[in-house]
């Protein structure tokens, strides 16, 4: 099955704004199906950030926000912070199948 | 507290077998659909295989179909992977992975993955 696309790296200034960007296909993003996102620390246990393309889980500060349109979504991060150096990845359905994104490595000047 | 405790990682030889077992507390394990979820040194995140919380609904990723049966042991709060055929490919950090859903078998309504586990190490080498 298909691997949503997502940039291998993002960086952006302290108390900057960065964008995640996830590309998908008619049959996963773009068939109505729900864009969550984790955030990944290598050695760690991944953590939801945004279910159901733009919510956010109680506890998740709301800096990050998801939004999604037709064959893609994204995450935007604001107000950058050092400890939001980290691995973030998409995920969605496709026929049977839970499909996650390739996976961004944020790195915080 | 919601706790996934996985276990069974190991070194493996090619065409060698293995069983991963994650046990779950601090919920209700009866009413969560759950996942296998892998990462592959160097590599992303990847799902493996899921299923519903009544055990009656399994799913796999193609990679995985016919070498992998997912199961769980509601009475016991477990949730296990039997691999066969090992590939040199399967190496990597297997995590067991809570849905926030569970009311529906099928995978679509699973819903998010809403806890992790820490993850076991899988090696396939000679």
């Amino acid at each position: 099955q298909s691997v949503l696309t997502q940039p291998p790296s993002v960086s952006g200034a302290l108390g900057q704004r960065v964008t995640i960007s996830c590309t998908g296909s008619g049959s996963d993003i773009g068939a109505n199906h729900d864009v969550n996102w984790y955030r990944h620390l290598p050695g760690t246990a991944p953590r939801v950030l945004i279910y159901g393309n733009s919510n956010r889980p109680s506890g998740v500060p709301d800096r990050f926000s998801g939004s999604k349109s037709g064959t893609s979504a994204s995450l935007a991060i604001t107000g950058l912070q050092a400890e939001d150096e980290a691995d973030y990845y998409c995920q969605s359905y496709d026929s049977n199948h839970y499909v996650f994104g390739s996976g961004t490595k944020v790195t915080v000047l | 507290e919601v706790q996934l405790l996985e276990s069974g990682g190991d070194l493996v030889q090619p065409g060698g077998s293995l069983r991963l077992s994650c046990s779950g507390s601090g919920f209700t394990f009866s009413r969560s659909a759950m996942s296998w979820v892998r990462q592959a040194p160097g590599k992303g995140l990847e799902w493996v295989s899921g299923v519903s919380a009544d055990g009656g609904g399994t799913y796999y990723a193609e990679s995985v179909k016919g070498r992998f049966t997912v199961s769980r042991d509601n009475g016991k709060n477990t949730l296990s992977l039997q691999m066969n055929s090992l590939r040199a490919e399967d190496t990597a950090v297997y995590y067991c992975a809570k849905h926030l859903g569970g009311a529906l078998r099928e995978l679509l309504y699973f819903g998010e993955i809403s806890f992790w586990g820490q993850g076991t190490l899988v090696t396939v080498s000679s």
